[in-house]
């Protein structure tokens, strides 16, 4: 059974700094994998995905992925306090439909 | 961008009566999701659905769980009858084929 870990539990960090975010996962079968941001009392909102090992960088945000160390990270740039609110990690055994196995999740916040 | 709505946002019930949560997903998806989370955990998936069928549900989906989306109108989930353990979070979520799941807020259940 798919176990998806996340570090750290919570961050603080100044505005305009570099936020990076940890994920690991247990089976070495996944094929998908996604980072979401759910603002308090609000939907999670997929903010960026990737299937093949290496980096993929979106405005601020970039995400790395090494399938062999079954982690994945997720990079933000010039944090903002926008950017405060609770980051899920999530992976899927395929891009089709699929149930996604999410973890706890990072909180972060970001100040001026 | 895309909206999936979930009504109520808060349910309180007696254990042992039924209750249906209600999602409107986003209007040309046709792969529809069901996520619990209890406080403290992870989101965890439930079941999906496409064109009148589950396709796939975890352990979670109890016997008491079901689901349908009569008629192309809301896509539901209906538990009867509610036990104390149902107390949470309920995450609606839907697709098309392939990418992103579009999240709603939650509906928030409590079993008294």
């Amino acid at each position: 059974q798919q176990n998806v870990q996340q570090s750290p539990e919570s961050l603080i960090v100044p505005e305009g700094a570099r936020t990076s975010l940890n994920c690991t996962f247990s089976d070495s079968a996944s094929q998908y994998f996604w980072w979401y941001r759910q603002h308090s009392g609000k939907a999670p909102k997929a903010l960026m995905s990737i299937f093949s090992n290496g980096e993929k960088e979106e405005g601020r945000f970039t995400i790395h992925l090494n399938k062999a160390s079954l982690h994945f990270s997720l990079h933000i740039r010039d944090s903002q306090p926008s950017d405060s609110a609770l980051y899920l990690c999530a992976v899927s055994m395929s891009n089709y439909a699929q149930g996604l196995t999410f973890g706890l999740g990072t909180r972060v916040s970001v100040f001026p | 961008g895309p909206k999936v709505l979930q009504i109520p946002s808060h349910q309180i019930i007696d254990m042992g009566q039924m209750v249906t949560l209600n999602c409107d997903p986003v209007s040309n998806h046709l792969y529809f999701y069901w996520y619990k989370q209890i406080l403290g955990q992870q989101m965890e998936f439930l079941v999906n659905f496409y064109n009148g069928k589950v396709m796939e549900k975890s352990k979670l989906f109890k016997d008491q769980f079901s689901v349908e989306r009569p008629d192309g109108s809301y896509f539901t989930l209906k538990i009867q009858p509610t036990a104390l353990e149902d107390s949470a979070v309920y995450f609606c979520a839907s697709s098309s084929y392939r990418g992103e799941q579009f999240f709603g807020p939650g509906t928030r259940l409590t079993v008294l």
